[in-house]
């Protein structure tokens, strides 16, 4: 069974501060992806990565995906109140589509 | 319709009752995923859809939950002798077949079973 373990589970901080939330498998992924959901929503794709080592900036979203690629980091720099929200991974296994969410990082942001 | 599309949005049932929910997939989309969400947790896989067929039906808790997808487009999550343990929020989502794709969400339907 794959397992993405998120961390921290809760996160809450004040505006202007830098985080990073972490999501870590045993398993290995052909590809990870991030996604942010609001409640009442459905999760919204953030980015995807692909390749091991791979970084990828979104704004003040910095998105890593684990050289053995079985693992993934979030950072956002100086946290904004909009930022609230549920972060999400989600890995994707080989010759599969099937997608495996982890366990959910719920951030909130201070004015 | 330009998203997915679940239906209904809100479902109360009483314990031991059946239970169908329903999913509009993207026009086009091949794959058709069917998630369990409770509050603050990340979505549980239940199954998935490539076309007509269930790729992958590892997620269903037991026997008394069933999906279809006669016809490649809509799906039916089907819930018999419902229990509270099922109460929680049933996510679809849709995605064009192949890897690192973006799977697109519906809003949901919130069951909740009393």
């Amino acid at each position: 069974t794959q397992l993405l373990e998120q961390s921290p589970q809760f996160l809450s901080i004040q505006e202007g501060e830098n985080l990073t939330v972490y999501c870590n498998s045993s398993s290995v992924f052909s590809s990870l992806q991030w996604y942010r959901q609001e409640p009442g929503e459905g999760p919204v794709l953030l980015v995807t990565v692909v390749t091991g080592g791979e970084v990828k900036k979104l704004k003040r979203l910095t998105f890593q995906f684990g050289d053995a690629r079985k693992d993934s980091s979030l950072h956002i720099t100086a946290a904004q109140p909009g930022d609230t929200g549920l972060y999400l991974c989600a890995g994707v296994g080989y010759n599969t589509d099937k997608l495996i969410f982890g366990t959910g990082t719920r951030l909130q942001v201070f004015p | 319709g330009a998203g997915v599309s679940q239906t209904p949005s809100n479902k109360v049932t009483e314990k031991g009752k059946y239970v169908e929910l329903r999913c509009d997939p993207i026009s086009g989309h091949t794959a058709l995923y069917w998630y369990r969400q409770s509050l603050g947790q990340g979505p549980e896989f239940l199954i998935y859809f490539q076309g007509t067929g269930a790729a992958d039906d590892s997620g269903l808790p037991n026997d008394r939950f069933f999906a279809v997808r006669p016809e490649g487009s809509v799906s039916t999550l089907k819930i018999q002798r419902t229990e509270r343990g099922d109460s929680a929020v049933y996510l679809c989502a849709s995605s064009l077949m192949g890897e690192s794709t973006e799977a697109f969400f519906g809003q949901g339907t919130r069951l909740t079973v009393v």
